[in-house]
């Protein structure tokens, strides 16, 4: 079964750190660009960071550059990302999706991780 | 910068049949392939659509997407409603400045 599972959620004080790392099993993950998508309480989705299949291609949304960072481990089937200096702002569910063919259609996702920054 | 507009909510009767739009603020949304995202409550968001009118294996073939030029927008067309259908919808483009959009979701009310 292709499946992708995220963790390392948790609440977080604001300007902490957190690694989220998600999980892939049931296809080749070293032959799919992998992304982070979030979605705020009670908000819609919004893109955070995409990675391509060897790593050469990284992206990230304005609101998380120069903080996120994005990376994988082939050999490990998985994918991560390193938040630091979090903001309330970025309180929300993150999901690890993955890119059916390269040109940013996701058609895999997990199942989310709750990250909440709050004092 | 390029966004993508949805109606914030659409209702309609079991067995019916529903179109949701999803226009581009500017350009040509033919120029890049549009996704559709199913979300129930509590739950991560599937997929129903991709790559304007293809649909994952195991998503049944009432749902239908299509690309409208004339308009510049999206439609995701869900016919034979049932009660399960009833979700947030979110139509997901790219973009080469932003890279990925998402529409702001569309509430299906199955009612």
């Amino acid at each position: 079964e292709v499946q992708l599972v995220e963790s390392g959620g948790g609440l977080v004080k604001p300007g902490g750190s957190l690694r989220l790392s998600c999980a892939a099993s049931g296809f080749t993950f070293s032959s799919y660009s992998m992304n982070w998508v979030r979605q705020a309480p009670g908000k819609g989705l919004e893109w955070v960071s995409s990675i391509s299949s060897s790593s050469s291609y990284i992206y990230y949304a304005d609101s998380v550059k120069g903080r996120f960072t994005i990376s994988r481990d082939n050999a490990k089937n998985s994918l991560y990302l390193q938040m630091n200096s979090l903001r309330a702002e970025d309180t929300a569910v993150y999901y690890c999706a993955r890119d059916a063919s390269g040109d940013y259609a996701f058609d895999i996702w997990g199942q989310g991780t709750m990250v909440t920054v709050s004092s | 910068n390029f966004m993508l507009t949805q109606p914030h909510s659409v209702s309609e009767s079991p067995g019916k049949t529903v179109t949701i739009s999803c226009t581009g603020s500017s350009g040509s949304i033919a120029s890049n392939y549009v996704q559709w995202y199913q979300q129930r409550p509590g739950s991560a968001p599937t997929t129903v659509i991709y790559e304007d009118n293809q649909r994952p294996s195991g998503v049944p073939d009432r749902f239908s997407g299509s690309i409208d030029s004339s308009s510049n927008s999206a439609s995701l067309t869900i016919s034979g409603l049932k009660t399960e259908d009833e979700a947030d919808y979110y139509c997901q483009s790219y973009d080469s400045s932003i890279f990925v959009v998402f529409g702001g979701g569309t509430k299906l009310t199955v009612l």
